[in-house]
This record gives structure tokens, sequence and C-alpha cells, in this order.
């Protein structure tokens, strides 16, 4: 149990261009997840706390308008990098939190976005 | 507020050899603390946590990391390393009973295993 899936697992775009990144959990509900951004070998930095039917909370320095983030369900959270610009390559993961155990967050395998 | 401290951005030991990869926390708040295990170009997976329960924290792989309260640490051990072991490491705490917060990580420790 407790899996988090995210789609797509890498994705490569040109500058200028929009790109959406889906986190599900897939057997249980999360009211809360997180997105993470890592740059190469370096740790996670928090980039937003997404709740669902809320608006998501962002970090200090984290762009709201250009890193669009919509909790619209339980089991879905989604990140959009509008305008993408090679700077925004990196490494996205997301976690969710189930409502019944706070003790610990799960992870999705990551998305690997490359902007040209 | 909590911040992780990871000694030693990059760790080499040989094969077969005692695996200690430290971690020292500070909170606010009663912590939550974990270590996960990072293999190149994959998302996180889980090794052990602490929840308040044993002070000695078992997890997969044969890893096991002990909470030290008065000295604020979480280290984590391996009697053996083996070459799979090879990796990337983060410690991570969040707040006991805190709701929604996030986990707060370190800046991680990269394993080597030397044959």
């Amino acid at each position: 149990g407790a899996v988090v899936s995210q789609h797509p697992s890498r994705v490569i775009c040109k500058s200028g261009t929009s790109v959406k990144i889906e986190c599900r959990s897939l057997d249980f509900q999360a009211t809360t997840m997180f997105w993470y951004r890592q740059f190469p070998k370096k740790s996670l930095m928090l980039m937003a706390t997404s709740n669902e039917g809320s608006k998501a909370t962002y970090e200090q320095g984290v762009e709201k308008d250009k890193f669009l983030i919509n909790h619209a369900s339980l089991t879905l959270s989604t990140l959009t990098v509008t305008s993408a610009h090679p700077e925004d390559s990196s490494f996205y993961i997301c976690s969710a939190r189930s409502t019944g155990r706070k003790d610990e967050q799960f992870f999705g395998p990551g998305t690997r976005l490359t902007v040209l | 507020a909590q911040s992780v401290t990871q000694l030693g951005s990059h760790v080499s030991v040989s094969e077969g050899a005692l695996v200690l990869l430290r971690c020292n926390y500070s909170s606010s708040v009663p912590p939550y603390l974990f270590w996960y295990v990072q293999y190149p170009n994959q998302g996180l997976q889980l090794l052990l946590k602490y929840t308040s329960a044993a002070t000695l924290v078992k997890g997969i792989n044969g890893f096991e990391a002990e909470f030290k309260k008065s000295e604020t640490s979480f280290h984590l051990t391996k009697p053996s390393a083996h070459m799979s072991d090879a990796a990337e490491y983060f410690c991570a705490v969040s707040g006991r009973n805190s709701g929604n917060t996030p986990l707060v990580f370190g800046k991680g420790t990269r394993l080597s295993v030397i044959a």
C-alpha cells in the first residue's frame, strides 16, 4: 500500500512551453501533497504544500504564477510549469501524506524535466 | 522550526565494513525522524523512521538508527556494507503532531562502497 505515482517520468520541452506533472496517490487519500525540487547532487527543496480544495502554500522564493499547483481531488495534485525556461530543468518530486497517518510521507518516483 | 545537518557529503567504505552516516537535528517540537535512500534518477525510498516508540529503529536492508535526544542525533548504521548500498541518503525531520508540516531534509550523504 501507500503508492504514489508521477506522470510523466521524463519530459523534454522547448523553452516557452508549459508542462504539467501529475502526482497521484494510488491506494490512499491524501488531503496534503508536497512538491519538491531537486537540483543535481543536491537535496530536496520544498516548493509548495498542496491542500485538497484550497490554494497551495508556496515557499519563499517560489513563483506561484510560474509553478501552478492544483489539488482538485484527494488523490491527485498537478504541478504546471508555465513558460518553462532552461533554468527550470530539474527533478521534481511529489509526496503525499495519508489522511489517516500523519507520521509519514510517501514519495513519488520523480519527474525529470529538461527544457531546451 | 526544524533543521537537519548531515555531516559529510560523501562517505566511502569498503565492502563488508561498517556504515555510519551522521545526522543531527534541531526541532522546537518533539520530532519525527526519517532516513531515505535515493538511487540515481529515482524517487525516495523510506529506510526507517522514528516516531516516538523505541529509540533504536530497525529498517530495511539491514539498516538501523538510534534516536538520542541528549545528542539531538539520529545516525544511520549498517554492520556490513554491500555494493548495492551505494546511493544518496537523506535524513529528514518533521514536527510530531504538526498536522500538515512538510519534511525538512538534510543535504544528503553520498555513500560509495569499494570492492
